[in-house]
């Protein structure tokens, strides 16, 4: 069965306290796995597809990768505005609709 | 360009009752997913929607059910509520099925049971 683990539940960290957050997956043939951002009360907002290992991207602060095996997405020097819940989701090739999320890493960030 | 709308935002409705809900996609957006949001199991697929077809069904009981207009705009449906179906409703459109290009999610109905 398709899986998405993220870690960890919930990071704290200081203004331009530089880390990343991780996304595990186990799926059969991985079409694309995607990034959202979740404010508190609102729908999430798309940030990245990745398609293949070794891809990358970025937006501002965040950078996603992709491997083989896990996504991270790396946050440089955050604001407290990057605070919200990330949230990762894989599609896989043989599944096309079904997007299947992982439960979130809950990000805040402090002045 | 106005974003995906979903309505009502707040609900209230009593075990045993209906409920409809209903998102409105964006202009020229003709697929439109739905998702449950709890704590517990986080985001999980009800159903999809492309040209007025079901393409693909989550693993949800027979209550819940959807369905979409010529105009693109969908609602579902959940049938004998129970207090598990207490949940954020989540509305995503996208240009192709299946979101693979990324979704544009509603802000949700939150839905209480009580």
């Amino acid at each position: 069965e398709d899986q998405v683990t993220q870690s960890p539940e919930a990071l704290r960290l200081q203004e331009g306290e530089s880390s990343s957050l991780n996304c595990s997956y186990t799926v059969s043939g991985l079409r694309g796995l995607f990034w959202y951002r979740q404010d508190p009360g609102k729908g999430p907002e798309f940030l990245f597809t990745l398609y293949s290992a070794g891809e990358e991207k970025e937006k501002e602060r965040l950078k996603a990768t992709l491997t083989k095996k896990e996504s991270f997405l790396h946050i440089t020097a955050p604001k407290p505005e990057d605070s919200a819940t990330y949230l990762c989701a894989v599609q896989a090739s043989y599944n096309n609709n079904d997007m299947r999320f992982g439960a979130g890493t809950r990000l805040t960030v402090k002045p | 360009k106005a974003g995906v709308t979903q309505t009502p935002r707040y609900l209230i409705k009593t075990r045993g009752q209906q409920v409809t809900l209903s998102c409105s996609p964006i202009s020229g957006h003709r697929s439109v997913s739905w998702y449950q949001q709890t704590p517990g199991q986080g985001l999980q697929f009800l159903f999809e929607y492309f040209s007025e077809t079901q393409r693909n069904k989550g693993n949800f009981p027979g209550r819940f059910s959807g369905r979409q207009f010529s105009n693109s705009r969908s609602e579902m449906n959940v049938s004998t509520l129970e207090l598990g179906d207490s949940a954020l409703y989540l509305c995503a459109s996208s240009l192709a099925p299946g979101g693979n290009y990324g979704y544009t999610f509603g802000s949700g109905t939150r839905l209480t049971v009580v």
